[in-house]
Parts: structure tokens; sequence; C-alpha cells
């Protein structure tokens, strides 16, 4: 059972335009929510996270937008640059407990074309 | 470098061969976690260490899979008779115990192959 799906498998935009990853969940214990971005041979580097007790974070050209009761969330890239190009994940974590641990969504390959 | 590293990057082995992967925390972080990932997937959670404490293993992790962490700081996965199915890049990841939203820092990675 995914408890975070990320149905677009891929994304192409042109640069300078807005790019927009979507990410559901199913789990309503998750209270963070985190984006990661992937380059090839490397390992998930953090880019912006959010509270469910928050609705929106902003960090430069990174927004994250939450929808608690539809339990979605999106991140959006405005203006993009080819260096974007990288696979996204969308992630969750439970606040305490005894574990910590980040559950992800498959990953999202975006496209940024000069 | 002041991340997370891993060692090796790239390990080929062939099946029944035991394999230990080496991952150095951020220094100051006191969390350490390891996670799987296989292609087309994202990470999984396989366990997770607070100073020198592993707290929490996944169902993934079979009794062939060990974790240690010895005095909080560097943390080594050993898998034994390893199989075809454990081909994977294996990620160390870290992060404070005071994190405001749990933001875990990873390593490069470890590609293991089983032939």
């Amino acid at each position: 059972d995914q408890q975070v799906k990320q149905n677009s498998p891929s994304l192409s935009v042109q640069e300078g335009r807005i790019s927009i990853l979507n990410c559901d969940y199913t789990n309503s214990m998750f209270d963070y929510f985190l984006w990661y971005k992937k380059y090839p041979a490397e390992g998930p580097t953090f880019l912006i996270s959010i509270s469910s007790i928050k609705d929106k974070n902003e960090d430069g050209r990174f927004t994250v937008f939450l929808n608690k009761s539809a339990k979605h969330l999106s991140l959006h890239i405005v203006p993009s640059q080819p260096g974007d190009s990288a696979v996204y994940f969308c992630a969750a974590s439970v606040r305490g407990g005894s574990n910590y641990k980040l559950t992800f969504g498959k990953g999202t390959l975006l496209t940024v074309n000069p | 470098d002041t991340g997370v590293s891993q060692n090796p990057r790239h390990k080929i082995t062939k099946r029944g061969q035991n394999v230990t992967f080496r991952c150095d925390p951020i220094s100051e972080h006191n969390r350490l976690y390891w996670y799987r990932q296989t292609l087309g997937q994202g990470p999984e959670f396989l366990t997770y260490f607070q100073n020198e404490a592993q707290l929490e293993k996944s169902r993934l992790l079979s009794d062939r899979f060990s974790a240690e962490r010895p005095k909080g700081s560097f943390s080594t996965l050993e898998i034994q008779r390893t199989e075809q199915g454990d081909s994977a890049m294996y990620l160390c990841a870290s992060s404070l115990v005071l994190a405001v939203y749990n933001e875990q820092f990873f390593g490069p990675g470890t590609r293991l192959t089983v032939l």
C-alpha cells in the first residue's frame, strides 16, 4: 500500500516557465512533508518542507502548497531553469513516536528544456 | 566536505558473498538512517539509529541484514549471503534530533550489484 503517490512519472517544461509537481498521500497521520531533488549517481538533496499546520511555504524559486483536506501537495518552481532537471521526490513523516522515517513517493523526472 | 559520506560507492559481488557498507554522518547529527532504492522507486526505509541505539527496523530488513553504529558515530550495514534481489542503491541519511521537519541529509549512496 503506497502511502505517498506521485502519479506523474515525468514532466517537461520550457526554461522560464512554471513547473508544478504533484503529490498525494493517504496517511492522515503525516505531519511533515518534504521535497527532495535527485541527480543521477547522487543521493537525494533536501529542497523544501512544510508542516501540516501550514498551507504554503516559500523559499526563493520554490514554493510548496499543502491541501490537507484533499491530502495533496504540490511543488512550484518559478522560473524553471535547465539545472532544475532532476528527479523530484515527495516524502512524508509522522511527528513523534519511535520512528522518524521518511516515506517517499516514486518520484517525478523533471526536464527543463532551454 | 562536511556532508554524509558513504563507502564504497559501488560494489559488485557474487551471489552468496557477504558485503559491508560504511556511512559517516554529518558530525553533529545524532540520528542515522539506512534506506534502499531500487529502479523506478523512491527510497524505502530500512533502519534507524539514535546515537548508538538501533530504534527501528523495517520488515524489509531480513535476518541476513545487520546494521551497527558503534559509539554513535559511523554506521555499517552488512548483508550476508547476498541474493540477486539485494541489488539496489543503499542510501544513508542523518539528521538532528531537533530538526524541525525531520529534514534528513543523504549521502551519495552505495550501488550494490549481485551477480
